[in-house]
């Protein structure tokens, strides 16, 4: 059985502050498919990033980056220099590699004040 | 228009009314997914087609029924909806299932309330 788990629920910083959001898994499968995404008050979830589990190389997208660590089962997301807009419910996700069923975390709220 | 689409965006129906959610993606993709989000509970796979062949049913109540006419196009038919099933309800889709690990993109939702 898959599992992610996201342990912050809730996360409050000022604006320009960096945030990182935790996310661990559990899986017994060798290859399988990573992935971030936001929800912002609209409902919508906006893909982020899918990464596969063979490839470790963490990932800078502008503010966001990605840290990959097989070793301990971790995909963390760093938001740089926060901006209100980053005012979200962000979600890690996992899925193998020959499945379809995607296996959500929690969720963490990201508030970024002004 | 482009990404997945969802009507109507709220929809507020009694327990004895029978009403159907519409998704359309505009992405050419294969596969078609509907997805529940509770209050403090993870988002729920509800079900799963491919090919407008339904491969996942994740022991959903019969008082949800879903359709696939085409690949573009999905339908959730609700009749006899319990107030527990107000929810946010989420329609994805992917390039095919069958390929295994294949981001899915998700529409805006639908926000259901059963009084």
């Amino acid at each position: 059985a898959q599992k992610v788990t996201q342990a912050q629920t809730e996360i409050s910083v000022v604006e320009k502050e960096d945030v990182t959001l935790d996310c661990v898994y559990e899986t017994r499968d060798t290859t399988y498919y990573l992935f971030w995404y936001k929800q912002p008050p609209s409902g919508e979830l906006v893909f982020l990033i899918r990464r596969n589990s063979f490839d470790e190389q963490n990932e800078i997208s502008g503010r966001y980056s990605w840290n990959f660590q097989k070793s301990t089962s971790s995909f963390n997301f760093t938001i740089t220099a926060s901006q209100v807009v980053d005012s979200a419910v962000y979600f890690c996700a996992l899925i193998k590699a020959a499945g379809n069923k995607l296996t959500f975390g929690g969720g963490t709220r990201v508030l970024v004040k002004p | 228009e482009t990404g997945v689409t969802q009507t109507p965006r709220h929809l507020v129906m009694g327990m004895t009314n029978k009403k159907s959610l519409k998704c359309e993606q505009h992405l050419g993709h294969n596969a078609m997914y509907w997805y529940k989000q509770s209050a403090k509970k993870p988002l729920e796979l509800m079900f799963v087609y491919n090919f407008k062949e339904q491969t996942e049913n994740n022991s959903v109540p019969s008082r949800f029924s879903p359709e696939c006419p085409n690949s573009s196009h999905l339908f959730l038919h609700l009749h006899t909806l319990q107030p527990e099933d107000s929810a946010l309800y989420l329609c994805a889709s992917s390039q095919d299932r069958n390929r295994g690990g294949e981001t899915q993109y998700f529409g805006p939702g639908t926000r259901l309330l059963v009084l």
